[in-house]
């Protein structure tokens, strides 16, 4: 199972959206809304933000949202904030009961 | 309050087996179903494994089926992963997870609760 592909590095000044992709095939991201998004801060453990394409979970800032079209989901943040800077990871069922997660985003707050 | 304590991490070298456990606290262990995820040193996160909340359904990463074995002991609230053949590509921390539950609904693909990490270094 390959990874779920997204791009290396993304950045956005305090205040603005971004948005990270997150692309897989038919076989994972395409096929169900089990697409999850997670942040990791440097040496800590990774934090769910996302799940089910766009639901967050109780605790998780409204600014941030998730979406998916075809082979593609999406993560968008808003009204960037210094704290947002860190490395996310998108995740995927898969065909093969499995779980696949992307590469991961370094989100850098300029 | 959710805890994840692993242990069981440490130096081993290639060829050679390890046993890590997983200590939960602060819910039923025994009604939900549990993962590992690993990531390698300055790399990507990477899921390894799943186990029923029973202990009757896994299911394994190609990278380590036939090699690495998760189970369960509900009675004493902790989960394993036993790892033979290690490679040095299986270096890494390791994260015990356990699923978000919400309103009584259960995402098995969503890792809301993670432990600490125990870091698994495979080398000569």
């Amino acid at each position: 199972q390959s990874a779920l592909t997204q791009p290396a590095s993304v950045s956005g000044s305090p205040g603005q959206s971004i948005t990270i992709s997150c692309t897989g095939t038919s076989s994972d991201v395409g096929g169900y809304n089990y697409v999850s998004w997670y942040q990791q801060h440097p040496g800590k453990a990774p934090k769910l933000m996302i799940y089910v394409v766009s639901n967050r979970p109780s605790g998780v800032s409204n600014r941030f949202s998730g979406s998916k079209s075809g082979n593609t989901a999406s993560l968008t943040i808003s009204g960037l904030q210094a704290e947002d800077e860190a490395d996310y990871y998108c995740s995927s069922y898969t065909s093969s009961s499995t779980v696949v997660f992307g590469g991961g985003t370094k989100l850098t707050v300029l | 309050e959710v805890q994840l304590v692993e242990s069981g991490g440490g130096l081993v070298q290639p060829g050679g087996s390890l046993r890590l456990s997983c200590a939960a606290s602060g819910f039923i262990f025994s009604s939900y179903w549990m993962h590992w995820v690993r990531q390698a040193p300055g790399k990507g996160l990477v899921w390894v494994s799943r186990i029923s909340s029973d202990g009757s359904s896994t299911t394994y990463a190609d990278s380590v089926k036939g090699r690495f074995t998760i189970s369960r002991d509900n009675a004493k609230n902790t989960l394993y992963l036993q790892m033979n053949s290690l490679r040095a590509e299986d270096t890494a921390v390791y994260y015990c997870v356990r699923i978000y539950c919400t309103n009584g609904d259960c995402y098995n693909e969503g890792f809301h609760y993670w432990g600490q990490g125990t870091l698994v270094t495979v080398s000569s």
